[in-house]
């Protein structure tokens, strides 16, 4: 199972940071936290991940608090291509090795 | 980055029938993956793929149903056996992006459509 939460919906107005809260309470000490955006149809495309630092590359922010206990992905300027389905996984070694278990995402809406 | 090139990317098949969907690598990897993914719903995963030992299935598959070859390390196939209409779903196919450890992240292939009717 998923070892996260994420709000199953929020909207943003182009051009504003678009801020998708992530809860994973349950993290263990070795355990990255991943994002992934799956726009309509396509595979889902990789964003960003991170352990306890916060993280930037150039699509994104990755903020996870002290505890671990919640992290935050940022967009700083949302554009209508943004508008996709995010996914925060928490990353676990298990019996399918290393693979990513999705929960069920949040779906943005940018619009104009 | 990895390079993923999943065939076909969409079929329409009758029920009965049995669909083998391949996936091409651009580099040699490890770990494959296999998900199928529902209408409107998220990905689960099907099972976990390496070279040279038999695949592991997720809860709720079975190789009867799903078998899966992994002959070298750039190549796997997802065959989806006896197919319903419950099995229309896009398949993807993912892999490790190097070494195999939590910190290494994972490509996707574009997927396939499929359809039973």
């Amino acid at each position: 199972d998923a070892k996260t939460t994420q709000p199953p919906s929020m909207d943003c107005a182009e051009g504003r940071a678009a801020n998708l809260p992530c809860n994973h309470s349950t993290i263990s000490g070795n355990e990255y936290v991943y994002w992934y955006r799956q726009i309509h149809s396509q595979g889902p495309q990789y964003i960003i991940h991170g352990l306890k630092n916060n993280e930037t590359n150039e699509m994104a922010s990755l903020i996870i608090t002290e505890d671990r206990k919640s992290s935050t992905l940022i967009l700083p300027h949302a554009t209508l291509r943004d508008t996709a389905v995010y996914y925060c996984i928490v990353r676990v070694l298990s019996q399918a090795g290393t693979a990513l278990i999705f929960g069920k995402g949040t779906t943005l809406s940018v619009s104009s | 980055s990895a390079v993923i090139s999943q065939k076909p990317s969409r079929d329409i098949c009758q029920r009965g029938t049995s669909l083998t969907i391949q996936c091409q690598v651009d580099s040699q990897v490890t770990m494959m993956f296999w998900y199928r993914q529902q209408p409107g719903q998220s990905l689960t995963l099907i099972a976990t793929a390496n070279q040279g030992s038999e695949a592991t299935y997720e809860s709720g598959f079975v190789i009867d149903k799903f078998p899966i070859s992994r002959p070298n390390l750039t190549f796997s196939t997802l065959t989806v056996s006896n197919m319903s209409p419950e099995d229309s779903s896009i398949y993807l196919c993912s892999v490790e992006g190097g070494r195999v450890n939590l910190n290494t992240e994972a490509f996707f292939g574009q997927g396939t459509r499929l359809t039973v009717v």
